[in-house]
């Protein structure tokens, strides 16, 4: 089976622009999850999709947003990029429907804001 | 609210030598996961625990999880060089059990 994948792996923005990062969950996951991860905050929930329905968000603000495709595509929006946008943005499928179980990340999408 | 945390937050090791972290969460847990992310790359899953006091074992690794299912630990027996990398736990929201709380990490540098 093919794993996680995220495009781009890499992209450098500035500050104002938006970004649009794509995910495809491994083949028969339908429960994707994105976090960003920062050398300070670690680990960071940002949302989670089921059957193209989010079920939960984190605690960031509005200018990230997401959604889930029919076929369990993801993709996540950040507008109006600040420089603290700059992170490792991680993509997690898992086979899991009613809570939180084993998730399987991408590579990732590496932002950089200037 | 809910808190991972994670101790100690470094460690350096001679290969060989044994290894430990350990992990509170501020609320019980239906579950711990453990991840590790090798430098540069993405948290692989490792295990997961879910009965109190379970212990699994896996080759060198030795997971545990706490009676009160607040607490857990990974043991490392004879590092390896290969068992570079940051060791994460993680346990579901307690608000939204869709989502993973993920402690901040240990990384574990092995020195040959």
């Amino acid at each position: 089976k093919a794993g996680v994948t995220q495009t781009p792996r890499y992209l450098i923005k500035t500050r104002g622009q938006q970004v649009t990062l794509s995910c495809s969950p491994i083949s028969g996951h339908r429960s994707v999850s994105w976090y960003q991860q920062t050398p300070g905050q670690g680990l960071q929930f940002l949302f989670e999709y089921f059957s193209e329905t989010q079920r939960n968000k984190g605690n960031f603000p509005g200018r990230f947003s997401g959604r889930q495709f029919s076929n369990s595509r993801s993709e996540m929006n950040v507008s109006t990029l600040e420089l603290g946008d700059s992170a490792l943005y991680l993509c997690a499928s898992s086979p899991r429907q009613l809570v939180a179980g084993e998730l399987f990340f991408g590579e990732g999408s590496r932002l950089t804001v200037l | 609210g809910q808190q991972v945390m994670q101790i100690p937050q470094y460690q350096h090791v001679q290969e060989g030598e044994d290894f430990t972290t350990y992990c509170n969460s501020s609320t019980t847990l239906s579950n711990i996961q453990w991840y590790k992310q090798r430098p540069g790359g993405h948290p692989v899953f490792l295990i997961q625990l879910v009965k109190s006091g379970e212990v699994k074992k896996q080759k060198r690794l030795t997971f545990q999880f706490g009676e009160a299912k607040k607490n857990s630990s990974l043991h490392i027996t004879a590092t390896q060089t290969t068992d570079v990398g940051t060791y994460f736990c993680a346990g579901p929201n307690s608000n939204s059990g869709y989502a993973l709380n993920f402690g901040k990490g240990t990384s574990l540098l092995v020195t040959p």
